[in-house]
């Protein structure tokens, strides 16, 4: 159980256009979602926080104009990097909490994105 | 703030020999604490987590941690390692209130010879 799927696994992208990621909890329902960025052979960074049905909570220094996160259903959340550039290449992670248990986050496979 | 400190980037050790990867939080209460796996290119396995209650926590994969509050630690052991454990391990440390957010260590890179 509590399995977490990301979609698309990796994602190549020109310089300037828009790049959707989705993330999903199988066979759970998640009040709470969470959106890592990891550079290579670093930590996870927490980018935002979502809970379903309102706006996500950003952490400092995260654009939220340029990361734009919905949380529309108790199932996904989506993380949109808009008009992205060589920079934004990283590997994106979500994390979902089980409703009612917030305390344990589970982890999708993450997606790894690359602009040109 | 919260914060953890995992001081090995790289630990080598030989299939079958002990391990323990070493774990420093710093929170200001009692903290929820997790112990992760990152196998390369994936997402991360949760291993272990502490809250409460027994200090020393059983968890997957034939791992254990124990909660030293004293010295501030947590930190994950096995006894005999196999190659299939060969990856980067992350201790994680959750702050309460309403979303309880993950602060993770920069990990430890596990490499197994054979």
């Amino acid at each position: 159980g509590a399995v977490v799927s990301q979609h698309p696994s990796w994602v190549i992208c020109k310089s300037g256009t828009s790049v959707k990621i989705e993330c999903r909890s199988l066979d759970f329902q998640a009040t709470t979602m969470f959106w890592y960025r990891q550079f290579p052979k670093q930590s996870l960074m927490l980018m935002a926080t979502s809970n379903e049905g309102s706006k996500a909570t950003y952490e400092q220094g995260v654009e939220k104009d340029k990361f734009l996160i919905n949380h529309a259903s108790l199932t996904l959340s989506t993380l949109t990097v808009t008009s992205a550039h060589p920079e934004d290449s990283s590997f994106y992670i979500c994390s979902a909490s089980l409703a009612g248990r917030p305390e344990t986050q589970y982890f999708g496979p993450g997606t790894r994105l690359l602009v040109l | 703030a919260q914060s953890v400190t995992q001081p090995d980037i790289h630990i080598t050790v030989s299939e079958g020999a002990s391990l323990e990867l070493r774990c420093n939080y710093s929170y200001g209460a009692t903290p929820y604490l997790f112990w992760y796996v990152q196998s390369p290119g994936q997402g991360l396995q949760l291993l272990l987590k502490y809250f409460s209650g027994d200090t020393l926590v059983q968890g997957i994969k034939g791992f254990e941690a124990e909660f030293k509050r004293s010295q501030s630690s947590f930190n994950l052991r096995k006894p005999s390692v196999h190659w299939s454990d060969a990856a980067e391990y992350f201790c994680a440390v959750g702050a309460g209130g309403s979303n309880y957010k993950l602060t993770f260590g920069k990990g430890t890179l596990l490499t197994v010879n054979p």
